[in-house]
């Protein structure tokens, strides 16, 4: 099915463990973007990529990783996960920039111990 | 600095009566505003937009409304369904990233 998908859905991981999440979409946008949402904060962008191999730090990029060799994959890791890094965490494609809607994923829930 | 702010964080309204979700913002470069609606588990998914040239836009039951010089704007749902019930952000662009509000919880009471 046409989309945008996340995996895992969720996660449970150590502090210092190295995680890597997964968004895949099938539109070809070039857009995609991954935020992170906590409380009192609504969503925050980490990073984002306007095309493959193109990519730039968001709000919040500290600790995160992100690589795009594909136009529909754009994986986002984790380094050396700390508990700050606890957070549900969404991946979002557009076609275009100047104000085009973007499109969720389901969301991976990440929880560092 | 928030940017982008939602000072309600809920809102409880009866089923029937318009809900009036309101978004305050500091930027005046930002040239689009969009409105989300997130229910639990699921990722958020795009209800309706206006651009800064526009101080109105109506989609069925959900009208957006912006005032630009008081950098404020507002979804007014109209009537509200138990349906609606959900975690509502408002989001601004520029250059085409969004910055998200802290989000309004809507309960709508049948």
């Amino acid at each position: 099915d046409a989309g945008i998908t996340q995996s895992p859905r969720y996660k449970i991981t150590e502090t210092g463990r190295q995680v890597t999440l997964m968004c895949h979409q099938t539109w070809s946008h070039s857009y995609m973007f991954w935020y992170r949402q906590d409380l009192g904060h609504g969503l925050r962008l980490i990073y984002y990529s306007a095309a493959a191999d193109i990519t730039d730090k968001g709000e919040v990029p500290d600790g995160y990783v992100v690589s795009r060799s594909k136009t529909e994959n754009f994986p986002l890791t984790l380094e050396s996960a700390t508990r700050s890094q606890t957070s549900v965490y969404f991946c979002a494609s557009t076609p275009g920039t100047g104000g085009d809607t973007q499109y969720f994923g389901p969301g991976t829930r990440l929880t560092v111990l | 600095d928030q940017q982008v702010k939602q000072n309600s964080p809920s809102l409880s309204v009866q089923e029937g009566r318009i809900s009036i979700l309101n978004c305050d913002y500091t930027n005046s470069m930002f040239d689009y505003f969009l409105w989300y609606k997130k229910y639990p588990a699921e990722g958020p998914t795009f209800l309706i937009s206006i651009s800064s040239i526009k101080d109105k836009n109506e989609d069925g039951r959900f009208t957006v409304f912006l005032n630009k010089s008081a950098k404020h704007l507002s979804l007014h749902i109209v009537p509200s369904q138990p349906g609606d019930s959900a975690v509502y952000f408002c989001a601004a662009s520029n250059t085409g990233k969004l910055i998200f509000g802290q989000g309004t919880t809507l309960q709508v009471k049948p």
